[in-house]
């Protein structure tokens, strides 16, 4: 099973360059959740969509779009890169959304903005 | 606010050692706690989780009690293998969903 899928895992950008973090799953999930992880933090929520066509900010938002169209796919889009964005990210999906805990991450995405 | 705190640092061990990693936390009412695991390559991916006071989450001979009057939820396990080496992350669900907050994450290394 392949789970929860990111892509790139890797991408270097120039500062004010855009680009789509892509995310995947196919638990047909309603919940899915973008986190980023910066050196010696934890991981902070971007944002999060509670099912196709709504979606919500979470703790850090600025600079970030998401969007959800369809149940399997959960798109972060980065416009005008900055160095403050040079961040792993992680894509999750949840069953539901009542607290359970059990997120399903997918392997992280490393982006440097230089 | 609702936030977790985790020990400082990387753990580094030797291979039969007792871990423990200590997690305290801030948070309103009464939140559910969880330790994920993130082993080399992979995803996180839950390990146990107690949903109140006094619960004992266990799994894979980890284990971790919620205690509300130290606001902690220590990870322990009597004895690491070597395929216990990853990243640990304590957190906590403040609301009753599944927005978790996140600790920084504790690199544990087991040498044989």
């Amino acid at each position: 099973n392949a789970g929860v899928t990111q892509t790139p895992k890797f991408r270097i950008l120039k500062i004010g360059q855009s680009m789509t973090l892509q995310c995947t799953q196919d638990m047909n999930h309603n919940y899915m959740y973008w986190y980023r992880q910066d050196p010696g933090m934890g991981l902070k929520l971007i944002y999060y969509s509670v099912g196709a066509g709504i979606t919500d900010k979470g703790e850090v938002p600025n600079g970030y779009n998401v969007s959800r169209s369809t149940t399997e796919d959960f798109p972060l889009r980065l416009e005008l890169a900055a160095p403050s964005q040079t961040s792993v990210y992680f894509c999750a999906s949840s069953q539901g959304g009542g607290g359970t805990g059990e997120l399903f991450f997918g392997e992280g995405s490393r982006l440097t903005v230089l | 606010g609702n936030s977790v705190t985790q020990m400082e640092g990387p753990v580094t061990l030797s291979e039969e050692a007792f871990l423990t990693i200590n997690c305290t936390y801030t948070a309103t009412g009464y939140p559910s706690l969880f330790w994920y695991v993130q082993y080399p390559g992979e995803g996180l991916q839950l390990l146990l989780k107690a949903t109140k006071a006094d619960d004992k989450g266990s799994n894979k001979g980890f284990e971790a009690t919620y205690r509300k009057e130290t606001t902690s939820f220590h990870l322990e396990k009597g004895s690491v293998q070597v395929s216990d080496s990853a990243v640990y992350f304590c957190a906590l669900s403040p609301y009753g969903n599944n927005r978790l907050a996140f600790g920084k994450g504790n690199q544990v290394v087991v040498i044989p």
